[in-house]
């Protein structure tokens, strides 16, 4: 089906270990984007990426890495899990620059 | 201060209501505005793009107010499927610069 998947959609994991949360589109869309919800804070920007090969930091990127070597995928790797990263994340994308945002189901991590 | 603030509420309204929500932000140059609506344990959705002039759609209307910097949702007739909360979203600058605030709730009752 088209759209924009997010893989795993629950995941428990330990403090020290790597986790990485894939997030995939079939629409060929240019802009890529990872969010993390928390309560109280609304959604905030991780990482974006504008194209295959070019990725920038949002406003909270630290502790999180990201690459974007095809347009279609967009995986968030957390290098080594905190506590503090415990949240829901969402990916999305957009065919234009601040264009409407379609997201993936999000995936729900808690770090132990 | 926050880039976009919104009343976290919760807005408790009958069946049938009409309530507004008011959104503000604090950069001045900001170019584009939205209102998506979230589901609880659901994703974002697109509501409606607010533009300069206002713009209504079915029972859903968002004004811009660039003078005191704030962006309104008013919901007329209001269904118990409306509720949800509703997050505002900002574009703090040229380029994907996307800020949404933290959300307001609305429930809707019968």
């Amino acid at each position: 089906d088209a759209g924009i998947t997010q893989s795993p959609r629950y995941k428990i994991t330990e403090t020290g270990r790597q986790v990485t949360l894939m997030c995939h589109q079939t629409w060929s869309h240019s802009y890529m984007f990872w969010y993390r919800q928390d309560l109280g804070h609304g959604l905030r920007l991780i990482y974006y990426s504008a194209a295959a090969d070019i990725t920038d930091k949002g406003e909270v990127p630290d502790g999180y890495v990201v690459s974007r070597s095809k347009t279609e995928n967009f995986p968030l790797t957390l290098e080594s899990a905190t506590r503090s990263q415990t949240s829901v994340y969402f990916c999305a994308s957009s065919d234009y620059d601040a264009g409407e945002l379609f997201f993936g189901e999000g995936s729900r991590l808690t770090v132990l | 201060r926050k880039e976009v603030e919104q009343d976290p509420g919760p807005f408790n309204v009958p069946e049938g209501a009409t309530v507004a929500f008011n959104c503000t932000y604090s950069n001045s140059a900001s170019q584009s505005f939205f209102w998506y609506r979230q589901d609880c344990r659901k994703e974002p959705k697109l509501l409606m793009s607010v533009y300069s002039s206002g713009n209504e759609d079915g029972r859903f209307t968002a004004q811009l107010n660039r003078a005191s910097q704030y962006i309104s949702l008013l919901i007329r007739d209001s269904k118990l499927s409306d509720s949800a909360t509703y997050l505002c979203v900002v574009n703090m600058e040229y380029g994907n610069k996307l800020v949404f605030g933290a959300g307001t709730i609305l429930r809707v009752k019968s």
